[in-house]
């Protein structure tokens, strides 16, 4: 099974703070990567899929890019409402596996 | 609007069996391939097994391979997972979850269902 490693595993940024989050492959999966944001209590969205393509409705602040093994998701300026945990996933080859996430809290 | 409801999340004793349901409206559910996803109290998303439109295809996480059936009824806009042989391990929120179309992505989610193991 492919192992998704995200790090951060946490982290607390400022308001307006550019926040990056990694997620590394332990084989190359191309573009198959999608993010999800679950924030406290609720189930997770869908933020980004195939790397860098923003699911409707998602605000432009966040940014998808990689391919291969190496990806991230950007915040480009946090806001309140992005406190959540975020997950990346690869849809290259099943088993599908999630990372292991990323909480973000706000300072 | 497009809505999954799951059922059937209960407390169960080790080894024992249990189906969860999940109620679809709001799309043309025979058009997509469907997943469960479960999640442990606190802890991260597993994704547990995935059926394609036509229930033809079927695939499962190593876990629950061979204890746990995905199966679904385009008739009556329903998917379902048995499981039996549970184990306390298999403690979750199980998430009924649509895929944006056969690319195993998942774009929309249902609130979950609680399943408890424990004696």
């Amino acid at each position: 099974a492919i192992q998704l490693t995200q790090s951060p595993s946490s982290l607390s940024a400022s308001v307006g703070d550019r926040v990056t989050i990694t997620c590394r492959a332990s084989q190359g999966i191309s573009s198959a990567l999608a993010w999800y944001q679950q924030k406290p209590g609720k189930t997770p969205k869908l933020l980004i899929f195939e790397a860098s393509n923003l699911d409707s409705g998602v605000p432009s602040r966040f940014s998808g890019s990689g391919s291969g093994t190496d990806f991230t998701l950007t915040i480009s300026s946090l806001q309140p409402e992005d406190l959540s945990t975020y997950y990346c996933q690869q849809f290259n080859s099943y088993p599908l596996t999630f990372g292991g996430g990323t909480r973000v809290e706000i300072k | 609007e497009v809505q999954l409801v799951e059922s059937g999340g209960v407390v169960v004793q080790p080894g024992g069996s249990l189906r969860l349901s999940c109620a679809a409206s709001g799309f043309n559910f025979d058009d997509y391939t469907m997943h469960w996803v479960r999640q442990a109290p606190g802890k991260g998303l597993e994704w547990v097994s995935l059926i394609s439109w036509d229930g033809g295809t079927t695939y499962y996480a190593d876990s629950v391979k061979g204890r746990f059936t995905i199966s679904r009824d385009n008739s009556k806009n329903s998917l379902y997972l048995q499981m039996n042989s549970l184990r306390t391990e298999d403690t979750a929120f199980y998430y009924c979850v649509k895929d944006i179309a056969t690319d195993d992505v998942f774009d929309i989610w249902g609130q979950g269902t609680l399943v408890t193991v424990s004696s």
